[in-house]
Parts: C-alpha cells; structure tokens; sequence
C-alpha cells in the first residue's frame, strides 16, 4: 500500500503560537490529502480536503483562517493551526492514496498537539 | 448528513474466540472500508470492499459489502492478543470522502 508520513509526531505549544504539521507521501504522488482531527475516545472527522495546486476545501464549522493548509506539491501537504488555543489540543491525521485516494486512503501516523 | 453506526461499541473476549462487528447507515455507500487503530497511531487498512455482496478475507479477517450497500462487517477468526485495537469503518460517499463509524473498542484476554 501508499505509505505516508507526518512530522512531527507530538508537539507542544503556548497558547496564542502557531504549529505547522506536515503530511507526505513517500512512494506515490498525491493530488488529494486528508486532514482529520481525532479527540480522545471519539472517531475520526475529516476536516478539510487538501488539493495539489488549489485552495482546500474545508467541512462545515473547521475555520480555514484557523486552520492553514497548504498542498504545494504532490507529495507533500503541510497544516498550520495558527494562534492555538487549548482547545485545539487533539490528534491530526492526514491520509492520502492512489487514485486521488478516493478508493483505499492510507493513513499517517499523527500528530498530537497539546496546546498549554 | 451521512452517519454510520457501528456496533458493538466494545467488546471483551477471550483468546481463540471469534468477533464480529458491523457497520449500518441510512445513506448507500460506494466503498467500504475497514481500519485498525492502535493508541498514539494512524489507523492502518485492513480490508476494502467496493462491489455491493463482495466478501473479503485478510488472514484471520473477513468483511463483507453488504447487499444493499447500506451496511458491512467484520469478522476477526480465532482471536490473539495482538488484535486489540480500536476497528473503524468507514464508507466512502459519492462526494468521495470517508465518513467513519464510532470505532469499536476490542479487548483480548489472554
């Protein structure tokens, strides 16, 4: 399968400060990204649909002046939540796969954002 | 907007017994799918389905598309204590993204 990875794989922060968190595909190219946000015990949320070359798309109620994405090249996609707060604090998974991995999405390992 | 509804929520069994789980939503799917996630960890494929009645094994796991394209599950054979994770599904809509189940919770007793 497409493997992905993501970097960093935890990061803490103040409050107010800016983190970015990068998502690439390592053998294969991805027009399309994912970017999930996970909160303890729950399931998984798509948060915005990252597209090689264009604005992403964002789900309804994810501020996209909050949360910056940007998917300068095929294989790699970077998320920047800007002046963080503690309630920003959870676990952000990109995934990705062949076909603009709108068949099988193969996910990254996460990063877990603590926010003081 | 389109939900799924996975079941059971957890489920504590022990050594060489079988499980299964399933997924039901209101909405047909085009694809399902099948994650295992571990704690700290992405959740990793585990089996794809993508034609409606498709049954689909992975070693000890089977998972079928349901007829109706409403509904899939799971099947984990003669269970280790290394199957203990978190099982997603997640179905796969026309606008192509995934929309994802609760999670079922499995814990193996050695």
């Amino acid at each position: 399968g497409a493997v992905v990875s993501q970097h960093p794989s935890w990061v803490i922060c103040k409050s107010g400060t800016s983190v970015k968190i990068e998502c690439r595909s390592l053998d294969f190219q991805a027009t399309t990204m994912f970017w999930y946000r996970q909160f303890p015990k729950q399931s998984l949320m798509l948060m915005a649909t990252s597209n090689e070359g264009s604005k992403a798309t964002y789900e309804q109620g994810v501020e996209k002046d909050k949360f910056l994405i940007n998917h300068a090249s095929l294989t790699l996609s970077t998320l920047t939540v800007t002046s963080a707060h503690p309630e920003d604090s959870s676990f952000y998974i990109c995934s990705s796969g062949l076909a603009g991995g709108y068949n099988e999405q193969f996910f990254g390992p996460g990063t877990r954002l603590t926010v003081l | 907007g389109q939900q799924l509804n996975q079941s059971p929520q957890s489920m504590f069994i022990q050594e060489g017994e079988d499980v299964s789980m399933n997924c039901t939503s209101s909405s047909i799917f085009n694809t399902w799918l099948w994650y295992k996630q571990e704690p700290g960890e992405g959740p990793v494929l585990l089996i794809a389905l993508y034609k409606a009645g498709e049954l689909t094994s992975n070693g000890r796991l089977t998972a079928q598309f349901g007829i109706t394209r409403k509904d899939s599950f799971l099947n984990i054979s003669a269970s280790i204590p290394s199957d203990v994770g978190i099982y997603f599904c997640a179905g796969r809509s026309n606008t192509g993204k995934l929309i994802f189940g609760q999670g079922t919770t499995l814990q193996v007793k050695p």
